[in-house]
């Protein structure tokens, strides 16, 4: 079944914890992509990658990273998380950033 | 920049009622114009897609236009059902490798 897969999906942490979310697809996309989503905002991209080692900044990229080692995988770090990263979150592949997008179930995570 | 604009919700219709969900654009250039859903507990699913001007998206029902000269691509159904409940986010792609999403719009259907 062709899907993108987040873990974990609930997460709650302290401020300044490490954390990583991962993201995995296993449908050989090209172009992978991270968002939150926080009420009245609607989703918001946080970073891209348009293939293995080649990753850019979206809109709201400060406080996170990313990396593109494996076409699969495109996790999420959050070095010293803050409570103003709590959001859900999701991971999105798709083909080219012009075609449909598959999106994951998303990541609610806390920063207390 | 690029932008969405939604009508806010919620929406709240009774079954087999017809349905509007408004939605405007700023953009440089001709976006492709999205609409996705958002079913509870669940990650966004492409609903319809129209990639140039005048063009259709229908699927499930659901279909929208792409109007250029009123930068608008509003969404519509001729009869809602509950299992239509859920959230609508118009988006739109200029090619530079994002979408960009509208507010969303939360629709509640009564039976």
């Amino acid at each position: 079944e062709a899907q993108v897969t987040q873990n974990p999906r609930y997460l709650i942490t302290v401020t300044g914890k490490k954390l990583t979310v991962t993201c995995s697809q296993n449908m050989n996309h090209e172009y992978m992509s991270w968002y939150r989503q926080d009420p009245g905002l609607g989703l918001r991209q946080i970073y891209y990658s348009m293939n293995v080692e080649v990753t850019d900044k979206g809109d709201v990229p400060e406080g996170y990273k990313v990396s593109r080692k494996e076409k699969r995988n495109f996790p999420l770090i959050l070095e010293s998380p803050s409570p103003n990263q709590t959001s859900l979150y999701f991971c999105a592949s798709g083909k080219g950033s012009l075609y449909e997008q598959y999106f994951g179930p998303g990541t609610r995570l806390t920063v207390t | 920049g690029d932008s969405v604009t939604q009508m806010e919700g919620p929406v709240t219709l009774s079954e087999e009622a017809f349905l509007t969900i408004n939605c405007t654009y700023t953009a440089t250039g001709y976006p492709s114009l999205f609409w996705y859903v958002q079913y509870p507990g669940e990650g966004l699913q492409l609903l319809l897609k129209a990639t140039k001007a005048d063009d259709k998206g229908s699927n499930k029902g659901f279909e929208a236009t792409y109007r250029k000269e009123t930068t608008s691509f509003h969404l519509e159904k001729g009869s809602v059902q509950v299992s239509d409940s859920a959230v609508y986010f118009c988006a739109l792609d200029t090619g530079r490798r994002a979408l960009t999403f509208g507010s969303g719009t939360r629709l509640q259907v009564q039976p």
